[in-house]
């Protein structure tokens, strides 16, 4: 049974600060990595993926992972109340096209 | 570029009454797939398509959900008969497939309520 943990939070962060939301996954043999961002009432958006090990910076976020430790993180940097969501970490097995595997997701509240 | 289109955005029906979902992925994107996601909880897989090929639906009941995507381009998820369990939302995604982007894009979804 391929699992992909997640606190689901609320995490309250105040405005500016950084945000660190975490992700722990079962299957060790998982290759492709993504982090959704997801509004109430909205459906999933792609805001980050990463495939090796390390960081992977894009704007105000950072990816990490340590596949040794079977573990991902997003830093959400100078924290926005337009950030406050519920960020869901993806995993699938192979990189290929298969389906995702979804943790229940985190949700930030960013306090102005 | 045009994202993921699904309609309707949301249905309301009464138990053992028919509904169907149809999605249209993203340009040149060959792989389909469609996810149920209830409150709380992320999505999960109910068929994955490669063209018009179904090649996961492990995840689908099958005695009552049904897909198709002829042409290998737009696809309709069925249910019948609609239970009160099936209260959710529907999602599609598509991506690159074979040889491409393995990133999956999300259509916003139709909210199904069963009455």
């Amino acid at each position: 049974q391929k699992e992909v943990e997640q606190n689901s939070g609320p995490l309250s962060v105040p405005e500016g600060a950084i945000a660190s939301l975490n992700c722990t996954y079962s299957d060790r043999g998982s290759q492709s990595f993504f982090w959704y961002r997801q509004y109430s009432g909205k459906s999933p958006e792609l805001i980050m993926s990463i495939y090796s090990n390390g960081d992977k910076e894009d704007g105000r976020f950072t990816a990490q992972l340590n596949k040794a430790s079977q573990y991902v993180s997003l830093l959400i940097r100078d924290s926005q109340p337009s950030d406050s969501a519920t960020y869901l970490c993806a995993v699938n097995l192979n990189s290929g096209n298969t389906p995702l595997v979804f943790g229940k997701g985190t949700r930030l509240s960013v306090i102005a | 570029e045009a994202g993921v289109v699904q309609s309707p955005r949301y249905k309301i029906i009464e138990k053992k009454q028919p509904v169907a979902f149809w999605c249209n992925p993203i340009s040149g994107h060959n792989t389909l797939y469609w996810y149920l996601q209830n409150l709380g909880q992320g999505p999960e897989l109910l068929i994955r398509y490669e063209n018009e090929e179904a090649v996961d639906d492990s995840q689908l009941p099958k005695d009552r959900f049904s897909a198709e995507r002829l042409k290998g381009v737009d696809s309709t998820l069925k249910i019948q008969p609609a239970e009160l369990g099936d209260s959710a939302v529907y999602l599609c995604a598509s991506s690159l497939g074979a040889g491409g982007s393995y990133e999956q894009y999300f259509g916003p979804g139709t909210r199904l309520t069963v009455t």
